[in-house]
């Protein structure tokens, strides 16, 4: 398997614009996760799913943000308008079933997000 | 909420070196605890990931330990070599109230020099 697939790798865009990173998990994968890291804040959790279903989204910072997984092989983040504190790496992570004791999360080579 | 916080943000040592990285977590109460490994530009890595009914793993010259009653894990890692360089991210995935979320560390950049 080709591993979690991001995309575009990076992104320069100017405040107000839409942004849309997209995200392929790992064929088989239930669970699918949308993280942020900052310098300032660390790696967080943003949203996940599993099998397509948003299960937790307490972590999406504001109405700007959104997630959907149309179908198990494809999700998005979209964040409408854009403002520079958005700049950050985001990543996609998919598990194959997250609530077994020994399941880990793989990750993808992340999104650099730079919003002037 | 969690909060996991690692000790030393970073770290420079030689080559041959064994390491000690530190991780603390305030709720106990958590489902399982792993190590990853960041790479400049990459995503993250899984190194070992330790069951609450754990105590350790090993995985070549790395052996973690989780403490989970004091809330503490270490990372240890013997005779070190320059490839070990990387960001070194602690994660616990919360139980009870909070089951299932991730709470990162902000990391130990580690620099092996020969």
């Amino acid at each position: 398997d080709a591993g979690v697939i991001q995309s575009p790798r990076h992104e320069v865009t100017e405040m107000g614009q839409e942004v849309t990173l997209r995200c392929k998990p790992i064929s088989g994968h239930d669970y699918l996760f949308w993280y942020r890291q900052t310098m300032m804040r660390g790696l967080e959790l943003l949203i996940y799913f599993n099998n397509n279903v948003p299960i937790d989204d307490s972590g999406m910072p504001e109405d700007r943000f959104s997630a959907k997984m149309p179908n198990a092989s494809f999700s998005t983040l979209k964040i409408q308008p854009s403002e520079p504190r958005d700049s950050a790496v985001y990543f996609c992570a998919s598990s194959a079933n997250h609530f077994v004791g020994t399941d880990t999360q793989y990750f993808g080579p992340g999104t650099r997000l730079t919003v002037l | 909420k969690q909060e996991v916080t690692q000790i030393p943000a970073a770290l420079s040592v030689p080559e041959g070196e064994n390491l000690v990285l530190n991780c603390s977590f305030t709720d106990s109460a958590i489902y399982n605890l792993q190590w990853f490994r960041q790479d400049p530009g990459k995503g993250l890595t899984s190194l070992l990931l330790i069951q609450s009914s754990q105590r350790e793993q090993t995985s070549g010259r790395l052996n973690a330990s989780l403490d989970k009653s004091s809330g503490r894990s270490t990372l240890y890692i013997a005779a070190s070599q320059p490839g070990d360089s990387a960001t070194y991210l602690c994660a616990v995935k919360g139980g009870g109230s909070t089951l299932g979320r991730l709470y990162f560390g902000r990391g130990t950049q580690l620099t092996v020099w020969p």
